[in-house]
């Protein structure tokens, strides 16, 4: 079990806007920036957002992130089919002294 | 081009030890902290362990005491010794550059390990 939680799954249809949540403690969300990872299929992840709601140069503006308290969430709006892939949130965690992982989403364009 | 390639994955009997590389190129690599983040097959990123820039390490509850992470600067090279291996460490394990603020930036392709008698 990840000590972030994330839903399982998300969808949406092209166009539209979905969100995909990460739930942590204070121990590590509270206290400590949030990071979002693309992984598509076959491949190794890569980078999101970073900083909470900071994007990488090359990463579309329809990825957006936010941060409130213990939770965070990451919004993609304008949904394409070439978003479809897991997508993993991750921070420092102070009680444990180290990096840890939500279990992942997985986002179907239907 | 900033790249990470992984080196040293194979197949080990349970209680053996392997030795993971990774080849750093792109950048300078001293100025990095570094990390081995691993992913079982159809599941999720756990990672493993990360070092400074002045060598503090850091490690997973699970393999601290059972996997070493090193840097060789001068070879830009990132390794993980690790021993005691259990069927639950058998995954791909990635090299992972810790950029500052952006944490896991660059990713490399990864190694597989199987652990298996």
């Amino acid at each position: 079990q990840s000590v972030l939680t994330q839903p399982p799954s998300a969808s949406g249809t092209p166009g539209q806007r979905v969100t995909i949540s990460c739930s942590g403690s204070s121990s590590s969300i509270g206290s400590h920036y949030v990071y979002w990872y693309q992984q598509l299929p076959g491949t190794a992840p890569k980078l999101l957002i970073y900083s909470n709601n900071q994007r990488p140069s090359g990463v579309p503006d329809r990825f957006s992130g936010s941060k409130s308290g213990t939770s965070a969430s990451l919004a993609i709006s304008g949904l394409r089919s070439e978003d479809e892939a897991y997508f993993y949130c991750a921070a420092w965690d102070d009680s444990l002294s180290g990096w840890v992982f939500g279990g992942g989403t997985k986002l179907t364009v239907l | 081009e900033v790249q990470l390639v992984e080196s040293g994955g194979g197949l080990v009997q349970p209680g053996g030890s392997l030795r993971l590389s990774c080849a750093a190129s792109g950048f300078t690599f001293s100025t990095y902290d570094m990390h081995w983040v691993r992913q079982p097959t159809g599941k999720g990123l756990e990672w493993v362990s990360g070092i400074g820039t002045s060598g503090d390490t850091y490690y997973l509850g699970s393999v601290r005491g059972r996997f070493t992470i090193s840097r060789e600067n001068a070879k830009n090279s990132l390794y993980l010794q690790m021993s005691s291996l259990r069927a639950g460490d058998t995954a791909v394990y990635f090299c992972v550059r810790g950029g500052d603020p952006e944490a896991f930036d660059i990713w490399g392709q990864g190694t597989m390990v199987t652990v298996s008698s």
